[in-house]
């Protein structure tokens, strides 16, 4: 039983380059978190999402950044016109959508932007 | 007020210490409650549920407080690879909302 999926475990993108960043939720798993984590810091919540629709993005930035998941296949983080601050670990983690149980993380995507 | 917030520390205790984190959160209607545990440059993963009677495993003990809403963790007889970072979690609904997280380091 395959945990959360995360890839590319690492990514270089030059500036204004765009990054995609893919996560395979667990089987049976249909709400997935993204969160991005610049070096030294906490997580930091960006999206929320289950199949096909966007539940809270309350955390994402307005601009360049977006997020989906469709019906078939991963959940999918998409940076535009990538910038050096957006370097850092970017994580992603999937649920039952049943609060009372745990939330299982991937082991992330390092972005690095040069 | 931040759904769920933490002391973002860092806890620096030697070896042996007893170390408590502290959590609150905003939502009176969450239901479940967790710590996770996240090492340098690593996922975070579940360390225990916490129940509302209160539950220790080994070393850690998990309170919970519904009437003040908050949620502690306590490690007794630090050892030096107790060091990460600890994450409070609620659980509302269909919901998973993570704190950011309180890092220790505990010192020879």
């Amino acid at each position: 039983n395959a945990g959360v999926m995360q890839n590319p475990r690492h990514l270089v993108r030059r500036r204004g380059q765009e990054a995609r960043l893919r996560c395979s939720p667990m089987k049976g798993h249909s709400h997935v978190y993204w969160y991005r984590q610049l070096p030294e810091e906490g997580l930091k919540f960006m999206v929320y999402l289950q199949k096909e629709n966007i539940i809270d993005e309350s955390g994402m930035p307005k601009e360049r950044f977006s997020a989906e998941f469709p019906k078939e296949g991963p959940s999918i983080l998409r940076i535009q016109q990538v910038v050096r601050g957006d370097s850092a670990a970017y994580f992603c983690a999937s649920s039952d959508g049943q609060g009372a149980t745990e939330a299982f993380f991937g082991q992330g995507t390092r972005l690095t932007v040069v | 007020r931040k759904e769920v917030e933490q002391d973002p520390g860092p806890f620096n205790v030697p070896e042996g210490a007893t170390v408590a984190f502290n959590c609150t959160y905003s939502n009176s209607a969450s239901q479940s409650f967790f710590w996770y545990r996240q090492d340098c440059r690593k996922e975070p993963k579940l360390l225990m549920s916490v129940y509302s009677s209160g539950n220790e495993d080994g070393r850690f003990t998990a309170q919970l407080n519904r009437a003040s809403q908050y949620i502690s963790l306590l490690i007794r007889d630090s050892k030096l690879s107790d060091s990460a970072t600890y994450l409070c979690v609620v659980g509302e609904g269909f919901k998973t909302i993570f704190g950011a997280g309180t890092r220790l380091f505990v010192k020879a």
